[in-house]
Order: C-alpha cells, then sequence, then structure tokens
C-alpha cells in the first residue's frame, strides 16, 4: 500500500516551459487535492476533484490546470512556467463521502520541489 | 485567503515539557484537524474535532475547541525530540467538496 505517490520529486524549469505534476492513490479515495505551500503562507489550495470526472478550482488556480485521469490519478500541469510557481506541491486524497458528512482527513504525498528560473 | 491562524509562529521547549498551540478561525466550522509536518516531507494527519466536539484526546495528543470563540488548541504533553516539527490546523467550513483550508503552521522545536 503505497499511499499517494507524486513525481517527479524535483524539477527546474526555465520560464516559459511547461510541465505536468503527476499524482496517485491506491486506497480507493473519492476526492484528490492540488496544494502549493510557500514559506510562511502555509498550504493553498490550487485546484481539486471530489470526485471521478469533476475538478474545480481553489484558492490559487491562476496558471495552473488539471486533469482527473480516473479516480486513482490525478495531475497538475503547468503551461507556461513563471518564477511566482517556484513552490513545493503536495498532492492529497481523502476518503470517499460518508454519512457522517463533513471532510474526512487527507492523506498527503511527500510532495515536488519545483524551481523556476 | 487563510481560514485558520496558529499562534504562536514558533515554540521552543525542552524534552519533557507540554507543548500548547492555538488556532483561530473566522467562519463557522464542520470540524477542525491538526496535522504535523516534519521538515521536507508531506503533511500527517493528527486529530480531527467536529464542531459539535469540546475535547478529543489521541495519546500525547489533547484538542479543545470553542465554537464561541472560533478557536482550538493542540497540546503535546511531555513532549520528545521527534515531535519536533512544524504543526497545522485545517478548517472544514462545510459544503460538499471536503476542501480544508489551512493556517500557517507553529514551528516546534523540542531541545534534547
Amino acid at each position: 500500500n503505497a499511499g499517494v505517490t507524486q513525481t517527479p520529486k524535483f524539477q527546474v524549469l526555465k520560464t516559459g516551459q511547461s510541465m505536468t505534476l503527476q499524482c496517485a492513490q491506491d486506497m480507493n479515495h473519492n476526492s484528490m487535492y492540488w496544494y502549493r505551500q510557500d514559506p510562511g503562507m502555509g498550504l493553498r489550495l490550487i485546484y481539486y476533484s471530489a470526485s471521478e470526472g469533476t475538478t474545480d478550482k481553489g484558492e490559487v488556480p491562476n496558471g495552473y490546470n488539471v486533469s482527473r485521469l480516473n479516480k486513482r490519478e490525478f495531475s497538475l500541469r503547468l503551461e507556461s512556467a513563471a518564477p511566482s510557481q517556484t513552490s513545493v506541491y503536495f498532492c492529497a486524497s481523502s476518503f470517499p463521502h460518508g454519512l457522517a458528512g463533513g471532510s474526512y482527513e487527507q492523506y498527503f504525498g511527500p510532495g515536488t520541489r519545483l524551481t523556476v528560473t | 485567503s487563510q481560514q485558520g491562524e496558529e499562534d504562536p509562529q514558533a515554540l521552543s521547549i525542552q524534552e519533557g515539557e507540554n507543548a500548547t498551540m492555538n488556532c483561530s478561525y473566522k467562519t463557522s466550522i464542520n470540524n477542525l484537524q491538526w496535522y504535523r509536518q516534519n521538515s521536507g516531507r508531506g503533511l500527517v494527519h493528527l486529530i480531527l474535532i467536529r464542531s459539535n466536539e469540546r475535547e478529543k484526546h489521541s495519546g500525547r495528543l489533547r484538542v479543545t475547541l470553542d465554537t464561541s470563540k472560533k478557536s482550538s488548541s493542540l497540546l503535546i504533553t511531555a513532549s520528545r525530540a521527534a515531535d519536533t516539527a512544524s504543526y497545522f490546523c485545517a478548517t472544514d467550513s462545510g459544503g460538499s467538496n471536503y476542501k480544508l483550508t489551512f493556517g500557517k503552521g507553529t514551528l516546534l522545536t523540542v531541545n534534547p
């Protein structure tokens, strides 16, 4: 049981280049999330997918796109990288909808450190 | 925008002492969660407290929630060097999307 996996672990891009960050979970979770973490800013939600087939913007979606490829996989794409996108990116997933309602705990991947020069 | 705000931003204590971190939030919530992040790692869920609960325990962790003051506290008793990490509160403000809003975190250093 690998939990949440992310690739790559590190990446350096030049301004204007594109790349896709990959995320996969093997816990049969419905919901998946992409966050960025910057020093002193905590975690900010970029995009999320409440269930397979749906995606929605979070707090800081500009410059990013996402694809929920299937229930397991949720990718984040930077079409034209900018230095402001230098950050650590975390993918997370959470339990399926339950009778109790409300959020369940989120399980996080190890992160991708992205530097844009 | 940030919902939860942790206080203090940084805390340094000796092994064996208790550590208390606070979280304040602005809007009503379904639940509040606490996470730990070791340096360079992903976040790990510690404990979840629902809006109708006032106190919850898990091992050396004790969490309280005061919805009238919109605040929560995390107490770590008998701290160990391995507790050195950043601690984040996260709030779920309802809806069917299961989104969490994270605070900026408290950096706890436990000195041996």
